[in-house]
This record gives structure tokens, C-alpha cells and sequence, in this order.
């Protein structure tokens, strides 16, 4: 039973398009993240969400906008996707300790 | 700035040598360090961390050891096995849940047999 899930796995898509992409943990962690591997295969946090609040948010284009129904979902939905867009995007959870727990990845093209 | 920095892009072992993966970070905050493992098409997996207070910790065959003055830790590997081969990145955090991980760009180890 896959503790971070997240879908899709793979992403294909047209630039200008909108596209979510859902992140699930059965964990019962309070904390979830979205991080960012890009092509220099850097990976870098996005977002982090503690008991559906928001509590960090990098450095990131507006058009990126998390969503957390409840503790266990953290869906990420990006608007007007560009050619720059394209990496792998994770998502984590964490309870103590900040060991975090990492979903496979969904691979974002943007063509 | 790479506040977390892993020089060696890549590191070839033989099976049942050891394996030692180095990383230097920059920020004094930093109090608590993981190493991950990642295979392609997979998430980082969780394999050991160390907090400030200590200077070793050791699970099986893995060992962090963490030198706070030189602002360096290094992850053995004993003895190293073909399954052993992925990306290992080193990632720090001040502890506390919900703060960030810093990650190096990762080191690729390979083992052969």
C-alpha cells in the first residue's frame, strides 16, 4: 500500500494549457510539500502545507497554486503551462523529526 | 548559493568495499542532516539522519558521520552492494516539522560486481 501517491505519473501537454496533478498520503502526517526537480536535477521546495494551512511558498510563478482539501491530499494545479514548466515534480509528507516521505514523481512535459 | 553541496558527481565501488559519499553545507542554522536514496522513475527514500548533537549514527550498513566545525558529513557504505546503486542525495533542515530540505545535487554510486 503506497504510502505517497501521487498522479499522474506522466504528463504531457501543450503550452498555455492548465493542469493538476494529486498528491495523497495515507501516513497521517500533518505536513505535506511540493518540491521541484528541474533538468540540473536540483531538487527544490515549492510549497508547504501544515494541517491545510499554507506555510511555505518559495519563490514561485503565481501561476502555481496549491490546494489542500484536508491533511491528507495536497494537489498542486499550474495555470498557462510553459515551455520551462517541464521537470519532475514530488510531493512529500512528514510528521516528527522532518524525515520526509516522498511520492515517484510526476513527469511534467510542456511542449 | 548551494547552501548544500555534494562535489563528486559520481563514485565506482566493487561489491564489498566501502563506500563513503561526502557533503559540505554552508548554513550554521542547519541542525538536523538525511541522506536519501533514489532509483530512476522513483521518489527519494529515506535511509539515515543525524542531528546536531551527535557526530555518528549507524544503521546496518550505513553510517553518517557529521563534523559540525568543518561543516561536513559523509555517509559509509558497508559493505557496498550491486543493489546499492542509485543517486544518494544529502539533504539538511533546521529540525522542525514542516521546515524545508536543502538538497545537494546528489551523488550517482555505482557498484559492480
Amino acid at each position: 500500500d503506497t504510502a505517497v501517491s501521487q498522479t499522474p505519473k506522466y504528463l504531457v501537454t501543450q503550452m498555455g494549457n492548465d493542469k493538476s496533478i494529486k498528491c495523497e498520503q495515507n501516513l497521517g502526517h500533518d505536513t505535506m510539500y511540493w518540491y521541484k526537480q528541474d533538468s540540473k536535477k536540483f531538487l527544490k521546495i515549492m510549497f508547504s502545507y501544515n494541517n491545510k494551512e499554507l506555510i511555505i511558498n518559495e519563490t514561485v510563478p503565481n501561476r502555481f497554486s496549491p490546494k489542500s482539501p484536508d491533511k491528507a491530499h495536497l494537489n498542486l494545479h499550474i495555470n498557462s503551462l510553459e515551455l520551462g514548466d517541464s521537470a519532475v515534480y514530488f510531493c512529500a509528507s512528514s510528521q516528527a523529526q522532518n524525515i520526509q516521505y516522498f511520492g515517484a514523481g510526476t513527469r511534467l512535459s510542456v511542449l | 548559493d548551494q547552501q548544500v553541496k555534494q562535489n563528486s558527481p559520481s563514485l565506482s565501488v566493487q561489491e564489498g568495499r566501502i563506500s563513503i559519499l561526502n557533503c559540505d553545507y554552508t548554513n550554521s542554522m542547519f541542525d538536523y542532516f538525511l541522506w536519501y536514496k533514489k532509483y530512476p522513475a522513483e521518489g527519494p527514500t529515506f535511509l539515515i539522519s543525524i542531528s546536531s548533537i551527535k557526530d555518528k549514527n549507524e544503521d546496518g550498513r550505513f553510517t553518517v558521520f557529521l563534523n559540525k566545525s568543518a561543516k561536513h558529513l559523509s555517509l559509509h557504505i558497508v559493505p557496498s552492494q550491486p543493489g546499492d546503486s542509485a543517486v544518494y542525495f544529502c539533504a539538511a533542515s533546521a529540525n522542525q516539522a514542516g521546515t524545508a530540505l536543502i538538497f545537494g545535487k546528489g551523488t550517482t554510486l555505482s557498484v559492480s560486481s
